[in-house]
């Protein structure tokens, strides 16, 4: 079973500075099965990027993915007000599986 | 429009049965294999199984297998997921999403329901 780790648990940042979100596998993840997802309270989770770098319809392209093999970024470009959320990594070859997220708050 | 809707929140005591729905518009129902998700409160999100409606072809996490039941019914365009016997920490929140790829079992979810709050306690 691939583990994913995110990291870092938590990111305090202001709007208008850049993110970066780490997600590592504990195994190779096959052809780049990698989705990024977002979540804000109260809502269900929405998808960002698939691929590891294909963002997903209507996803502003501030939101970029990166990495293969064991470890991928996501970016956020500047972040918006509406960007502050909670950000999920999913693998979705052998056994699919979530990372446990990453916090990015308002600093 | 692909939509996913979900059926309303559930209050249950331990040991009864629960049956949860999720039905699909907009798409070929067939075509897409379709998911469920938990987050239990305040936590994360486990990949909890998905079934290939056109046939019924069920995939579970080692974690939920025995734990629970998926299952569709093409002829309305639903997915369920249901427990024989529910316990206190069966609570959380269940997710239903589609794969983005028709006909490809190893897909991202493209298309999340509004999710499902089921809470167990005596």
């Amino acid at each position: 079973e691939i583990v994913l780790t995110q990291s870092p648990g938590t990111l305090s940042l202001s709007p208008g500075e850049r993110a970066t979100l780490s997600c590592r596998a504990s195994q190779s993840v096959s052809s780049s099965y990698l989705a990024w997802y977002q979540q804000k309270p109260g809502q269900a989770p929405r998808l960002l990027i698939y691929g590891a770098s294909s963002r997903a319809t209507g996803i502003p392209d501030r939101f970029s993915g990166s990495g293969s093999g064991t470890d991928f970024t996501l970016t956020i470009s500047r972040l918006e007000p509406e960007d502050f959320a909670v950000y999920y990594c999913q693998q979705y070859g052998s056994s699919p599986q979530f990372g446990q997220g990453t916090k990015v708050e308002i600093k | 429009e692909v939509q996913l809707v979900q059926s309303g929140a559930e209050v249950k005591k331990p040991g009864e049965s629960l049956k949860i729905s999720c039905k699909g518009s907009g798409y070929s129902f067939t075509s897409y294999w379709i998911g469920w998700v938990r987050q239990m409160p305040g936590k994360g999100l486990e990949w909890m199984g998905i079934i290939y409606p056109g046939d019924s072809d069920t995939r579970y996490s080692p974690s939920f297998q025995g734990q629970v039941t998926i299952s569709a019914d093409k002829s309305i365009s639903t997915a369920y997921l249901q427990w024989s016997s529910l316990k206190a920490s069966d609570t959380a929140m269940y997710y239903c999403a589609r794969h983005g790829t028709a006909d490809y079992d190893s897909s991202e979810f493209d298309y999340w329901g509004q999710g499902t709050l089921v809470t167990v306690s005596s």
